[in-house]
């Protein structure tokens, strides 16, 4: 079965500074979602990749797909102490999407 | 407008005792995902519907895990005889049609702590 792994596991930044979380799939991607979660709460949709080479962008997050590498990375520009929480990746399984599998996620702290 | 709902928010239970959790779609959803998030193992899959055909059960980890989906609407996901295990948080999602390119819109989920 299709895995994802993130890297880092976990992440403390200092505010200002940038940042990259990576996603990395055990098989092919047919398009990668990225969402953000904080405690108590659920996701909170960030941005869909649908093809290779493509890259999206919103406020100061950017996150770009890499089909050949079957990878996909997000990243933060100056971070802010909202930018804080949990990031996952989700990906589906077959070409129909209909169930997702998601990492396990990567824990952002920003400290001011 | 409203977004994806859950309840209960929290339930503490006994091992062995039955438990449901109930969903509410955004209106006009027609397709619905239950997830289970356990500490450090992620997001799990368990079963989706879309409007009136088989559920994809796939993801349900045994057979004490059933889900309905009455009128195309809610949802209710029942674990029968609980174990310490099935201790976790349960998202459901939901989306306007199958597939991947209809964003998944998530509820605030349910706390599930089997004594």
């Amino acid at each position: 079965s299709q895995e994802l792994e993130q890297s880092p596991q976990s992440l403390i930044v200092q505010e200002g500074k940038n940042l990259t979380i990576n996603c990395t799939s055990s098989k092919t991607l047919y398009g990668l979602y990225w969402y953000k979660q904080k405690y108590g709460e659920g996701l909170i949709f960030l941005m869909m990749l649908q093809k290779g080479g493509e890259e999206k962008s919103h406020e100061k997050i950017t996150a770009k797909l890499d089909e050949k590498k079957q990878q996909s990375s997000l990243h933060i520009t100056a971070s802010q102490p909202s930018h804080a929480g949990i990031y996952l990746c989700g990906a589906a399984q077959n070409q129909a999407g209909t169930a997702l599998i998601f990492g396990k996620g990567t824990t952002l702290s920003v400290s001011s | 407008g409203a977004g994806v709902s859950q309840s209960p928010s929290n339930k503490v239970t006994e091992k062995g005792k039955d438990v449901e959790l109930r969903c509410d779609p955004i209106s006009g959803h027609t397709a619905l995902y239950w997830y289970r998030q356990s500490l450090g193992q992620g997001l799990e899959f368990l079963i989706y519907f879309q409007g009136n055909s088989a559920p994809d059960k796939s993801g349900l980890p045994s057979d004490r895990f059933s889900a309905e989906r009455t009128g195309g609407s809610v949802s209710t996901l029942t674990i029968q005889r609980t174990q310490q295990e099935d201790s976790a948080v349960y998202l459901c999602a939901s989306s306007l049609d199958r597939g991947f390119y209809n964003e998944q819109f998530f509820g605030p989920g349910t706390r599930l702590t089997v004594l």
